[in-house]
């Protein structure tokens, strides 16, 4: 299948500073990719639709100028949780879609703790 | 709405039976992908099978089978010889236009030696 990477897979980040996520689809381009949370023993939540070279589409109660979403090309979409509060610990997954097959595949994952 | 309904929280199955897990779905689309996803403790996702909407035929992966009824609008996956690895959550999706890609609950599946 194809191949999806996300990095990094843990960071640890002081409360009131940024960090950014990346999410590469290695051999396929993704012309849309998501972003999921994932809290404990919970299902994934859908937090934001990426496409390349436009604005994302952010989900209800998912605030924008908090969860910075960027893709600015067809193997790149990243993540950067501005001004981070421990309460926006958690894990972080990307998927993207392989147009040409219709198949979402996954990123390893990322876990934030924010201190 | 667009929606998946997983109505199994947790499954268990004895070390190299057979086990079915239930998914249900609602869209008012005619043309979409069904996938069932398993996540392991390291909390990888992968994709175990994927099933076109347009095809009749069920889908099938090795030990891992799906009955695949559109005008139901169900899609259970069948687990056969279950192994010890196979204990994961699973998730049920589907995706519509390549933008909408909507997950169930998930079910969380124990093997038993």
């Amino acid at each position: 299948g194809a191949v999806v990477s996300q990095h990094p897979s843990w960071v640890i980040c002081k409360s009131g500073t940024s960090v950014k996520i990346e999410c590469r689809s290695l051999d396929f381009q993704a012309t849309t990719m998501f972003w999921y949370r994932q809290f404990p023993k919970q299902s994934l939540m859908l937090m934001a639709t990426s496409n390349e070279g436009s604005k994302a589409t952010y989900e209800q109660g998912v605030e924008k100028d908090k969860f910075l979403i960027n893709h600015a090309s067809l193997t790149l979409s990243t993540l950067t949780v501005t001004s981070a509060h421990p309460e926006d610990s958690s894990f972080y997954i990307c998927s993207a879609d392989t147009q040409a097959r219709n198949t979402i595949y996954f990123g390893e994952g990322s876990w934030l703790t924010v201190v | 709405a667009q929606t998946v309904t997983q109505s199994q929280p947790e499954m268990s199955v004895q070390e190299a039976e057979t086990v079915t897990l239930s998914c249900t779905y609602d869209t008012s689309e005619s043309d979409y992908y069904l996938f069932w996803y398993k996540q392991p403790p390291s909390r990888q996702m992968i994709l175990v099978i994927r099933q076109e909407a347009y095809k009749q035929q069920n889908a099938t992966e090795n030990r891992f089978s799906v009955n695949f009824q559109k005008a139901a609008k169900s899609f259970s996956l069948k687990i056969s010889d279950s192994q010890l690895g196979d204990a994961a959550m699973y998730f049920c999706a589907y995706l519509i236009n390549g933008q909408n890609f909507v997950f169930g609950p998930g079910t969380r599946l124990s093997v038993l030696p």
